[in-house]
């Protein structure tokens, strides 16, 4: 089955430790991407990659980090949360070959930050 | 820089009555891409329909539709003859291709469609 796997979905943790959310495709989709969704703000670009070893900030980066060492993967890393980034996270991946390929979520990952 | 705007916040209707989710973007660029997505209580992400902007022929899918209009700069939807299973949180998102290829993604804040049986 298609799909995007993300690992945690639920996740609570203290303000400074260190976490990583995985993230994993198996549609061998060159395209792939982080959100985070608060409520009124809708859904907000952290960061995209276009391919492996190829990555560029969406809207809101701060305070995150990523990396596409293989095509499949691309895992968020917060080195260091903060209770502002407690939110909604949702991984998506999508075909290049066309401009207008949709994007495919994962499930979401409910991060709390205390 | 573009923006998508989804002015209503929530909307309530009876079964089966008809109603529209509004969608205003605005972007410089003359090719782009036009999306909307479901978000179900359940809260997975869920692709509805795509629309390029050189398309400007409205669709019909079963008891949805969407409106594409360049002019105005919206790109509606409506559900005819609602029903319960259409609750869900809808957003609409915006693609364009800049310069080297990148494709920036940006999304509304979403529309909460409440559907009372």
């Amino acid at each position: 089955e298609a799909q995007v796997t993300q690992n945690p979905r639920y996740l609570i943790t203290v303000t400074g430790k260190k976490l990583t959310v995985t993230c994993s495709q198996n549609m061998n989709h060159e395209y792939m991407s982080w959100y985070r969704q608060d409520p009124g703000l809708g859904l907000r670009q952290i960061y995209y990659s276009m391919n492996v070893e190829v990555t560029d900030k969406g809207d809101v980066p701060e305070g995150y980090k990523v990396s596409r060492k293989e095509k499949r993967n691309f895992p968020l890393i917060l080195e260091s949360p903060s209770p502002n980034q407690t939110s909604l996270y949702f991984c998506a991946s999508r075909s290049t070959s066309s401009y207008n390929s949709p994007l495919h979520f994962g499930n979401g990952t409910r991060l709390t930050v205390t | 820089a573009q923006k998508v705007t989804q002015a209503q916040t929530e909307i309530s209707v009876v079964e089966k009555e008809d109603v529209t989710l509004d969608c205003v973007y605005e972007t410089r660029d003359t090719t782009y891409y036009l999306f909307w997505y479901k978000q179900p209580p359940s809260g997975e992400l869920v692709f509805l329909i795509r629309r390029n902007s050189f398309d400007e022929q409205n669709e019909i899918s079963g008891r949805y539709s969407w409106n594409f209009q360049k002019s105005t700069s919206s790109f509606n939807f409506t559900i005819t003859a609602s029903q319960v299973v259409d609750s869900a949180v809808y957003f609409c998102a915006l693609v364009r291709t800049n310069s080297g290829g990148y494709q920036k993604v940006t999304f509304g804040t979403g529309t909460k469609l409440q559907v009372i049986p």
